[in-house]
């Protein structure tokens, strides 16, 4: 059975952190996407990789960056986390073409106290 | 600039009875559409597709219909059961291999 596999299902972190989430895919898909989840404004794409070591911003980067070394692994990093990133963070992969659409993880609930 | 949207952000059915999501999209050069559903603590699952040179795809006991001139696009669940109860979200694709971009989802509720 594929798998999206996120590290941790809950994480509490305390302001000004330094968070990891972390993200793997067994399908060697090109394609890793993160979005974050929040009630009523849905799922949001934060980065996304269509290759190693690339990188692209999503509709909200602020806050975050992201690492891609191995096509199978992309992480997620809160560089000092803030309440306002307490949320639902969900990672995806699809094939190069993203034509049979993404494949999810379980999500990593964080929250920053 | 362009999202998908959903028109209603509740829906409760009768089990047995049919179910029908709506969603709207305002890309109109988006060319491929998913249906995701979302269990509570879990991470969207794929249900179906629908390529835009398609006005209607089914699958078991889900169909996805597609009416690109008023930029409409449908998720109908016949027989709803209580474990169709999750937040249904539609996606779209725009040429290129862009990004997905989301809805806001619809729960549905399927009352026994």
């Amino acid at each position: 059975d594929v798998k999206v596999t996120q590290s941790s299902r809950y994480l509490v972190k305390r302001t000004g952190e330094k968070v990891f989430l972390e993200c793997v895919q067994d399908m060697d898909h090109e394609n890793m996407f993160w979005y974050r989840q929040d009630p009523g404004l849905g799922l949001r794409l934060i980065y996304f990789s269509y290759d190693v070591k690339m990188k692209e911003k999503g509709d909200i980067p602020e806050g975050y960056s992201v690492s891609r070394e191995k096509k199978e692994r992309f992480s997620l990093i809160l560089e000092s986390a803030s309440t306002n990133q307490t949320s639902m963070y969900l990672c995806a992969s699809s094939d190069g073409q993203g034509i049979t659409g993404y494949t999810f993880g379980s999500g990593t609930r964080l929250t920053v106290v | 600039g362009e999202s998908v949207g959903l028109h209603l952000p509740t829906l409760s059915v009768q089990e047995g009875d049919n179910s029908i999501i709506n969603c709207a999209y305002s890309n109109s050069a988006s060319d491929y559409f998913i249906w995701y559903k979302q269990e509570s603590g879990k991470g969207p699952q794929f249900i179906i597709d629908i390529r835009s040179n398609m006005d209607k795809r089914q699958g078991q006991r889900v169909t996805v219909l597609l009416n690109k001139t008023v930029k409409h696009l449908s998720l109908q669940i016949a027989a709803t059961q209580p474990g169709d109860s999750a937040v249904y979200f539609c996606a779209e694709i725009s040429p290129g291999n862009t990004p997905l971009v989301f809805g806001k989802g619809t729960r549905l509720s399927v009352i026994a």
